[in-house]
């Protein structure tokens, strides 16, 4: 079963403007990760969050972890053409159960030259 | 290897028929997992291996699943009397070790298509 939904479900940007995905969770967490999925293949890691951090930031990419309210959010700054991507969000539980993911919907993002 | 190789890339198979979809993680790597993605949707969690014995089984959806790691590295994930509703893409993913704090690395995944 899915954890949760990821808003918007598809997003559209010109290329150099900042793209902003957004993800909401059911469970109790250890971690939150952002996973890139090309042409609906392999998934790339993209950057892990803990449960005790609240933003975490990677090149252009910059995560925000709000565990009260159960979402989290990635940024892209100055997107590129490359960027064109599925996103998702994963969830790790709390429970001792490995790295077990549990994936939200996924945001489709296009960017446009 | 570089990373997670899973053979085939593509599989087609009729109603009814048995299956076997091989996942070579990467070497050293003691966790393995394997996921279900349907068209757009994200990935589902189906199974998870720490060195030859199943962690998790509890995303198998029935019995007609069952994936096997008997040397702690390769994995077979085998589906008998295959259903048109099995018709997905299938991931496999490792990582170092089997706990919480450590990134996925996923192979390209079998698309099996059940006609």
């Amino acid at each position: 079963s899915q954890q949760g939904e990821e808003d918007p479900q598809a997003l559209s940007i010109q290329e150099g403007e900042n793209a902003t995905m957004n993800c909401s969770y059911k469970t109790s967490i250890n971690n939150l990760q952002w996973y890139r999925q090309n042409s609906g293949r392999g998934l790339v890691h993209l950057i892990l969050i803990r449960s005790n951090e609240r933003e975490k930031h990677s090149g252009r990419l910059r995560v925000t972890l709000d565990t009260s309210k159960k979402s989290s959010s990635l940024l892209i700054t100055a997107s590129r053409a490359a960027d064109t991507a599925s996103y998702f969000c994963a969830t790790v539980p709390n429970t001792g159960g490995g790295n077990k993911l549990t994936f939200g919907t996924g945001t489709q993002l296009k960017v446009e030259l | 290897g570089a990373g997670v190789s899973q053979t085939p890339s593509n599989k087609v198979t009729e109603k009814g028929k048995y299956v076997e979809l091989r996942c070579d993680p990467i070497s050293g790597h003691t966790a393995l997992y394997w996921y279900r993605q349907s068209l757009g949707q994200g990935p589902e969690f189906l199974i998870y291996f720490q060195g030859t014995g199943a962690a998790d089984d509890s995303g198998l959806p029935n019995d007609r699943f069952f994936a096997v790691r008997p040397e702690g590295s390769v994995s077979t994930l085998k589906i008998q009397r295959t259903e048109r509703g099995d018709s997905a893409v299938y991931l496999c993913a490792s990582s170092p070790l089997g706990t919480e704090q450590t990134e996925a690395f996923f192979g390209q995944g079998t698309r099996l298509t059940v006609v």
